[in-house]
């Protein structure tokens, strides 16, 4: 069963500092990862979108890898800022061979909490 | 339509009672994702679309939900005989293709709530 598993499950650093989440995926044949962050109450945003090529991909003060033969994604986010407190989740992307085009399939997030 | 419509924007239902909740793409858009994401949860795949197809319902928890999106536009997810661990904001996504890297486009969401 295709699975995308997040780390941590929640996380507090302070303003100013850097942090990274973590995606391990089962998905296979892969096609392409993207990451979005979520503000509570409201829909996900897309920050990146990386396919099988692509090693690494910046948005801004985010930064995301991507390492397809250990299948594991990372999101770096340098010198955070308090907005950067939001859920944020990763979504795997497969290839269907039968020709009815990709799954999704969504981590189940990252909850990040910036400080003062 | 500018962007994915989700309708209604709450819903607050009786146990055992059915519900119809509707999601209107952006205009053109081929493929149509269902997700519920429970208070505090992650987000929980449920089924998905290409045009009127749909192409897995495993996310799919029972019987009671089915889904539907007849002339491959407009979709509708039902839940029969509520339950209250139904209550979750139910969202809805689109794509302009099937395949490929496309753009995710989400909706709103409809929190429902089932007393």
């Amino acid at each position: 069963k295709n699975q995308v598993e997040q780390s941590p499950q929640s996380l507090i650093i302070l303003e100013g500092k850097n942090c990274t989440l973590q995606c391990n995926y089962t998905v296979s044949p892969f096609s392409n990862l993207r990451w979005y962050k979520q503000d509570t109450g409201r829909g996900p945003v897309s920050l990146t979108i990386m396919t099988f090529s692509e090693n690494t991909k910046s948005n801004g003060r985010y930064t995301a890898t991507l390492d397809a033969d250990t299948k594991q994604s990372s999101l770096h986010i340098t010198a955070s800022q308090l907005s950067d407190s939001a859920s944020y989740i990763c979504v795997v992307s497969d290839i269907m061979v039968t020709g009815g085009g990709n799954k999704l399939t969504f981590g189940t997030g990252t909850q990040l909490k910036v400080e003062l | 339509g500018a962007g994915v419509s989700q309708s209604p924007r709450y819903k607050v239902t009786k146990r055992g009672q059915d519900v119809a909740l509707r999601c209107d793409p952006i205009s053109g858009h081929v493929s149509l994702y269902w997700y519920r994401q429970a208070l505090g949860q992650g987000p929980e795949f449920l089924t998905y679309f290409n045009y009127e197809a749909q192409q897995d319902k495993s996310g799919l928890p029972n019987d009671r939900f089915s889904a539907e999106r007849p002339e491959g536009s407009i979709s509708t997810l039902t839940i029969q005989r509520t339950e209250q661990r139904d209550s979750a904001m139910y969202r809805c996504a689109s794509r302009r293709t099937s395949g490929g890297a496309g753009e995710l486009f989400f909706g709103e969401g409809s929190r429902l709530t089932v007393l």
